[in-house]
């Protein structure tokens, strides 16, 4: 089935450093791919969604591509702010059933120091 | 800006408890959605539904169930509560890009 790997488990950084987290996925169809991030005491929340292959979504100042001939799938900032503190997921749309379920990665904790 | 709202924020229970949990979107679409997050931040979705029509992920035990008034609101029951049941459940509904999905602030449930 389909499927998405997030081998990051924590990510510690000052300020101003550059933030790249990648992931893989494994789909039959074609991906729509999204990046979630979630704050304390908070549910997810949209980051960016990339649909095309090698286009790039931009919001906040974070970057996301996705690249279908290695199935990876990265989002990256040049220069991070302890605010961005907070779990990423990297998720794949899925057809589920009729319903349209979204797969999460496990999760990558960045932690960023002033 | 909300447009998932979920009540109430933390719950706490006793095995063998019966629990239900609101959830409700201004979102104006007919799907919603319940994802389970547990303490290692793992998210997996339980179930999904629309058109008045649910969509239920195989490996939710039975003790769980969706019950909806109309489609604006998706409420979870939880029959007779076990202590894997600790978790946080989160609400979820598209907006007009039917691929994104919204999501509430959660339900913390915690099984004593």
């Amino acid at each position: 089935g389909d499927s998405v790997t997030q081998m990051q488990g924590q990510v510690t950084l000052s300020e101003d450093d550059f933030l790249f987290i990648n992931c893989t996925y494994s789909t039959t169809w074609y991906p729509t791919l999204f990046w979630y991030v979630q704050y304390p005491g908070e549910g997810p929340q949209l980051l960016l969604k990339v649909t095309t292959a090698n286009n790039k979504g931009i919001s906040r100042g974070f970057e996301a591509t996705y690249d279908k001939g290695t199935t990876s799938f990265h989002l990256q900032k040049a220069s991070v702010q302890e605010s961005d503190s907070a779990v990423y997921y990297c998720v794949l749309g899925d057809s589920y059933q009729g319903g349209r379920a979204l797969i999460f990665g496990t999760g990558t904790t960045v932690s960023v120091s002033p | 800006e909300t447009a998932v709202f979920q009540t109430p924020n933390y719950h706490v229970t006793q095995v063998g408890n019966e629990v239900s949990f609101n959830c409700k979107q201004t979102l104006g679409h007919d799907t919603m959605y319940w994802y389970k997050q547990d303490s290692k931040k793992l998210l997996k979705i339980m179930f999904s539904y629309n058109n008045k029509q649910l969509i239920v992920n195989e490996t939710v035990p039975r003790r769980f169930s969706p019950q909806s008034s109309d489609k604006a609101h998706l409420n979870l029951r939880i029959k007779s509560v076990e202590p894997e049941d600790s978790a946080v459940y989160l609400c979820a509904s598209p907006g007009t890009d039917q691929d994104t999905q919204y999501f509430g602030p959660g339900t913390r449930l915690l099984v004593l």
